[in-house]
């Protein structure tokens, strides 16, 4: 019973295409983020959405654009697609509610994009 | 400019002994810390929190350590089972509900 499903899991295409990874969450949180793991394996927080109303919003070129549809999805797309973008990306959610100490994210299995 | 760093990128560790993960900060608004674990091709699960009104937290194994005027918190394993062998990420926030910004994770291997 998956928690927090991205498709696909692998992802290689040529540059300049547009792609979309999508993910889901089946655990009713209320929070949902975009990573980006880089070459030197750091996970930077590219999106955050509460209640599909966009929070965090880092310095991310244009050409990405989260999507969401409602409080279980957060779709990421990315337009003319560079060979920088080769990364794994990582969705993940959670519950953050005031009085909550910790904000426990969880993960899904990540989708790694090959941009050739 | 990371402002969490794990400087050891690998560990290597026999069963049974204690395993130690070191993870270090610069911002001093940070209170909130988690650490993660990862094994290939999965995402991170996470292991264990703390926030700095405390400067121990422990469930079982797993013990983290907060030093706040030394800016370091650690990751202690004991017993260290081959089982713990995984990529360990911390991850630091001002508050719950900010981002939180990882390290670039440690690489613990558990030799049987």
């Amino acid at each position: 019973d998956t928690a927090v499903s991205q498709t696909p899991k692998y992802l290689v295409t040529q540059m300049g295409n547009d792609k979309s990874i999508k993910c889901e969450q089946n655990l009713g949180h209320d929070t949902m983020y975009w990573y980006k793991q880089d070459s030197k394996k750091f996970l930077k927080i590219m999106f955050s959405y509460n209640n599909k109303e966009l929070i965090i919003n880092e310095t991310v070129p244009n050409r990405f654009s989260p999507k969401s549809p409602d409080k279980a999805h957060l779709n990421l797309h990315i337009n003319s697609l560079e060979l920088g973008d080769s990364a794994v990306y990582f969705c993940a959610s959670s519950q953050v509610s005031s009085g909550l100490s910790y904000n426990e994210q969880f993960f899904g299995p990540g989708t790694r994009l090959t941009v050739l | 400019d990371q402002q969490v760093k794990q400087n050891s990128p690998s560990l290597s560790v026999q069963e049974g002994r204690i395993s130690i993960l070191n993870c270090d900060y610069t911002n001093s608004m940070f209170d909130y810390f988690l650490w993660y674990k990862k094994y290939p091709a999965e995402g991170p699960t996470f292991l264990i929190s703390i926030s700095s009104i405390k400067d121990k937290n422990e469930d079982g194994r797993f013990t983290v350590f907060l030093n706040k005027s030394a800016k370091h918190l650690s990751l202690h394993i004991v017993p260290s089972q081959p089982g713990d062998s995984a990529v360990y990420f911390c991850a630091a926030s001002p508050a719950p509900w900010n981002k939180f910004y990882f390290g670039s994770g440690t690489k613990l291997n558990v030799k049987p």
